[in-house]
């Protein structure tokens, strides 16, 4: 069975700050996938990342990186110089190769304040 | 591009009414989901579709919970009658992609807000 932890139910920070987001998943299978999402407070869920497990390289996109490390299957987010605007809650989700759907973490909530 | 349209965004009833959600998926996707968020249980899965059959229902809380999808632009949720604790965000999200390595992200509505006075 498929599950998604992510340990960390909040955190504050103060603007520019780093801050990284773990997450830790279980599969058995091989091929699966995972993903992160941004909830803001306006409620959508916005896709920010997919990682295939056959593909360990770490992603960086502007102010936001991820860290994949197969060999203890975390899948951490990091969020460098963070802004106001980067407070939400931040969801970690996994889907294995045999499956359609997506099985989420119970989500992060970052607070950044000025 | 419009993205997965859901309506209404918000709904306060009263207990024993039915519900119905409704929910567009971004045209061309073969998948549909149905997703709950709850603070307590957090972001559940009800049911999916792929080309408009129901695939997997199990996470689908009771008999009271029906969904139906009768084309490839149009998905409904229903709940009859409904309860306090059906309260909820409801999700609709789709995607492309099939089940292999091209499988696409999931794109999310912006969900429907339900309160069951």
């Amino acid at each position: 069975a498929q599950k998604v932890t992510q340990a960390q139910t909040e955190i504050s920070v103060v603007e520019k700050e780093d801050v990284t987001l773990d997450c830790v998943y279980e599969t058995r299978d091989t091929t699966y996938y995972l993903f992160w999402y941004k909830q803001p407070p306006s409620g959508e869920l916005v896709f920010l990342i997919r990682r295939n497990s056959f593909d360990e390289q770490n992603e960086i996109s502007g102010r936001y990186s991820w860290n994949f490390q197969k060999s203890t299957s975390s899948f951490n987010f990091t969020i460098t110089a963070s802004q106001v605007v980067d407070s939400a809650v931040y969801f970690c989700a996994l889907s294995e190769e045999g499956y359609s759907t997506l099985t989420f973490g119970k989500g992060t909530m970052l607070l950044v304040s000025p | 591009d419009a993205g997965v349209i859901q309506s209404p965004r918000h709904e306060v009833t009263e207990m024993g009414q039915e519900v119905t959600l409704r929910c567009k998926p971004i045209s061309g996707h073969d998948y549909l989901f149905w997703y709950r968020q709850t603070m307590m249980r957090g972001l559940e899965l009800l049911i999916y579709f792929n080309n408009n059959v129901p695939i997997d229902d199990s996470g689908m809380p009771e008999d009271r919970f029906s969904a139906k999808m009768p084309n490839a632009s149009f998905s409904t949720l229903k709940i009859q009658p409904s309860e306090p604790r059906d309260s909820a965000v409801y999700f609709c999200a789709s995607r492309g992609g099939g089940t292999g390595p091209s499988r696409g992200e999931l794109f999310f509505g912006e969900g429907s807000r339900l309160t069951v006075l």
